[in-house]
This record gives structure tokens, C-alpha cells and sequence, in this order.
């Protein structure tokens, strides 16, 4: 079965940039990469979105090398209001693809 | 506007009762879902409907029943509460079905305590 990996907890000084790094050893070969982010006591909400190579957009930039067997989320410059679990998803075959699986996020605390 | 909006948002209910979630989409959305997120934070897929169908039934007691009256609603109803059932359920809609490709909007949450 596709699924990822992550770090459980990763904490960060405010104004620095974080990476998060996913592995998805058993990607698909037409799979995208989907990072989420969840706030205390909020949905999660879709970040960014990626196939190969690098993806930015005005929150995030996502970083995926040629075998596509991890990935990276960067974070420029982390606020306090950064804080929140960032998951990465990948297909899952379990349900023929048409199911939305969550693994256990990463946690990222932002310090001041 | 609220784009996946559901209601209530807290429920506070005793052990053997019958409750309901509703959950309404204005996105025009084709596919929906609902997900539990208990006490450990991890947030597990129920169902998933695509144009009222039901397409994704997880490992769920029969006591939880999703209802899908149209495409832009769908509820869930949840028979004989235990105290294992409090936990946020999320309802969440999208396009298209998958992850690939597709982006899942999430509603804020009910808040379930069972007593």
C-alpha cells in the first residue's frame, strides 16, 4: 500500500524557513504529491500541490526529486500563525484512488 | 460565503441517543465525505459519496449511516451514541474523486461529546 512518512513534531524559531520532508516510496507513476495543513480546532485546508521538480505558489514551495520517492515542503520565514499539522498525501490504492487517506501529520510548533 | 458548512457545531449528548450531522457544499462539487478525528488528532475517512452514491465505506459499526440526498448534501446520522464516538467529524466536499489532480475542501467540524 502507497503511504507516507513524516516526522511526528518539528519546532521552528519564527522567521526561519522550515522543511518538512514526506517519503512515498511506493508512489504511483501518475500520482501528485498533496500537501494539507490543520490549525487547532479548524479543517485542514490544501496548501500546495505537485507531480515533479518544484511547485510554488504564495504559501509554500514543494520540492520533489526525480524518483519522486519523497518530498519536501518548504516554508519561508515561519510566523507563530504557522503553527498547525502539515500532512502530505498520496494516492491510495486501497480504495482504487478514490480514497483520501490522512496519515499522522507533522506538527510544527512555531517559538518565538 | 461558507463554502462546506455544517451544522452543529457542538453537540453534547447522553450514551443511547440518536443524532445527526448535516453537511451542505456551494461549490458545485460532485464528491463528498466525512472523516473522524478523535482525541489523538488522527483523522480517519468514514465515507465518501460521488453524486449521491455511496463509493467509500470504511470499517464503520453500522450504527453510523451517511445519507445523500442530493448531490450537495449529505448527512450523517449516528444511532445508540457510545462514549467512543466523541471525536470532530469533518465534512468535506471536491470535483473530483482521488487525491491526485483534485482539491478537498474541508468544513470547520462538529464537535461530538458523548456522556
Amino acid at each position: 500500500l502507497a503511504k507516507t512518512t513524516q516526522p511526528i513534531s518539528m519546532d521552528s524559531y519564527e522567521g526561519q524557513e522550515v522543511n518538512i520532508t514526506c517519503s512515498h516510496n511506493n508512489i504511483a507513476t501518475n500520482d501528485y504529491i498533496t500537501w494539507y495543513q490543520q490549525f487547532p480546532s479548524q479543517g485542514p485546508r490544501f496548501i500546495i500541490q505537485g507531480y515533479k521538480t518544484k511547485v510554488t505558489n504564495e504559501v509554500a514551495s514543494l520540492f520533489i526529486p526525480a524518483d519522486r520517492k519523497s518530498s519536501t515542503l518548504s516554508l519561508p520565514r515561519v510566523s507563530l500563525s504557522d503553527t498547525a499539522v502539515y500532512y502530505c498525501l498520496v494516492g491510495d490504492p486501497s480504495g482504487g484512488y478514490q480514497k483520501v487517506t490522512f496519515g499522522t501529520g507533522t506538527k510544527l510548533q512555531v517559538i518565538p | 460565503d461558507t463554502a462546506v458548512s455544517q451544522t452543529p457545531k457542538y453537540l453534547v449528548t447522553q450514551m443511547g441517543n440518536d443524532k445527526s450531522i448535516k453537511c451542505e457544499q456551494n461549490l458545485g462539487h460532485d464528491t463528498m465525505y466525512w472523516y473522524k478525528q478523535d482525541s489523538k488528532k488522527f483523522l480517519k475517512i468514514m465515507f465518501s459519496y460521488n453524486n449521491k452514491e455511496l463509493i467509500i465505506n470504511e470499517t464503520v459499526p453500522n450504527r453510523f449511516s451517511p445519507k445523500s440526498p442530493d448531490k450537495a448534501h449529505l448527512n450523517l446520522h449516528i444511532n445508540s451514541l457510545e462514549l467512543g464516538d466523541s471525536a470532530v467529524y469533518f465534512c468535506a466536499s471536491s470535483l473530483l474523486r482521488g487525491i491526485s489532480g483534485n482539491t478537498i475542501y474541508f468544513g470547520e467540524g462538529s464537535w461530538l461529546t458523548v456522556v
